[in-house]
């Protein structure tokens, strides 16, 4: 078993929808990291949480620690959203775990 | 710099041929680390130093493949005798401290064995 793991793999939506992508891990952390890359392109930082919730824009992330598992919300999704979600963890001995990634696509 | 910056970008090899990747993390971010990414897969870990020591290498696939980061900055990944199966985009990152702070990637060297 992974030790992070997102669901869904793949996801499609209509422009304007409410987009949830999922992470769960099972190693305890220091941080939690959501990431995103475009196809072709490098990958960039969107949030890291050790607690609770942040807000960026059209992007929430949230973390339940006890719980072991973050989400990460897009509101009035956009063609230009389309792109791979990455949750990554920190976990204690400072090395940071991969999910493999959530493919999103937003169709205008 | 103002970021991870990698080189080569693009890297063609023949099989068998030994590569050198560098990476140049953003000035003073402690930690560094190398991730190999498959077509249509997430990054998987490779290795992580702390300033130059080498705290973790269970990521690299074989010993064909060896990195290092002597004076605590630049980093040079190497893959030796090259198969094709190493063809992949390979990652570095690096980040302030530990593993609580924001991370920063380069664009990747993007490695094709032919």
């Amino acid at each position: 078993k992974n030790e992070v793991e997102q669901s869904p793999q793949n996801l499609t939506a209509q422009e304007g929808e409410f987009i949830t992508i999922n992470c769960s891990y099972s190693v305890g952390i220091s941080a939690l990291h959501w990431l995103q890359q475009h196809p072709g392109g490098g990958i960039v930082s969107l949030f890291m949480l050790s607690s609770g919730k942040k807000k960026h824009g059209r992007l929430i992330a949230t973390i339940n620690i006890q719980e072991k598992h973050s989400s990460l919300h897009i509101t009035a999704s956009h063609p230009r959203d389309s792109a791979v979600y990455i949750c990554a963890v920190g976990n204690r001995d400072d090395k940071i775990i991969f999910g493999k990634g959530t493919r999103l696509h937003i169709l205008p | 710099g103002a970021g991870v910056s990698q080189s080569p970008r693009y890297k063609v090899a023949k099989r068998g041929q030994d590569v050198a990747l560098r990476c140049d993390p953003i000035s003073g971010h402690v930690s560094l680390f190398w991730y190999q990414q498959a077509l249509g897969q997430g990054p998987e870990f490779l290795t992580y130093f702390q300033n130059e020591a080498q705290l973790d290498k269970s990521g690299l696939p074989s010993d064909r493949f060896f990195a290092e980061r002597p004076e605590g900055s630049v980093s040079t990944l190497k893959i030796q005798r090259t198969q094709q199966e190493d063809s992949a985009v390979y990652l570095c990152a690096s980040s302030q401290g530990f593993s609580g702070n924001t991370i920063y990637f380069g664009e990747g060297s993007w490695l094709t064995v032919v």
